[in-house]
């Protein structure tokens, strides 16, 4: 069983502040997505990624996949209230139905003014 | 709007009670996936269908569960003689096939037995 482990579960910061949210797993991904939730609301994607080491950046998110495509992380620069909601890791498995993602137990946001 | 639609957004049912949720895909969208979200957890896989077929369903699953989709298009989860177990929120995806294992969510069906 594939399993993704978030950290941390929970995070409360001020507005301005840098944060970064964490993925891991002991088993390979073909690909990693990141999706954010809001209370009552589908997850949302905010990016993929597929190859070991790749960075995307979106706006003041930047993603990372790691080397090893067993981790990835997401860093916001200067959060904004905006940004408070549930950020969720999903990973695609190797040689599996390449669709059927397993999910990270989520990362609560808090942004306050 | 084109995205993933579902329906009912929300149900409550008594126990015992048969619900059945709706999903319409992304026109384009050959795959459908349907997930599950229980509070406090990230979503887990329940079933995919390609085009017609259902090609592959998960041990959460269960016999009082059913999902069709006869035409390719629309999408029916069926629950049977609800339990309070199954509060969640129900949620349908789709993709288009082995697209970057890019997939979109709907907004969800929260449904709630008492």
């Amino acid at each position: 069983t594939q399993l993704l482990e978030q950290s941390p579960q929970f995070l409360s910061i001020q507005e301005g502040e840098n944060l970064t949210v964490y993925c891991n797993s002991s088993s390979v991904f073909s690909s990693l997505q990141w999706y954010r939730q809001e209370p009552g609301e589908g997850p949302v994607l905010l990016v993929t990624v597929v190859t070991g080491g790749e960075v995307k950046k979106l706006k003041r998110l930047t993603f990372q996949f790691g080397d090893a495509r067993k981790d990835s992380s997401l860093h916001i620069t200067a959060a904004q209230p905006g940004d408070t909601g549930l950020y969720l890791c999903a990973g695609g498995p190797m040689g599996g139905t390449a669709s059927k993602l397993t999910f990270g137990t989520g990362t609560r946001l808090q942004v306050t003014l | 709007d084109t995205g993933v639609s579902q329906d009912p957004r929300h149900k409550i049912t008594k126990r015992g009670q048969n619900v059945t949720f709706r999903c319409d895909p992304i026109s384009e969208h050959n795959r459908l996936y349907w997930y599950r979200q229980t509070l406090g957890q990230g979503p887990e896989f329940l079933t995919y269908f390609q085009n017609e077929a259902q090609l592959e369903k998960s041990r959460l699953l269960s016999d009082r569960f059913s999902a069709e989709r006869p035409k390719g298009s629309f999408s029916t989860l069926e629950i049977q003689r609800t339990e309070q177990g199954d509060s969640a929120m129900y949620l349908c995806a789709s993709s288009v096939r082995d697209y970057g294992n890019t997939i979109y969510f709907g907004e969800g069906s929260w449904l709630t037995v008492v």
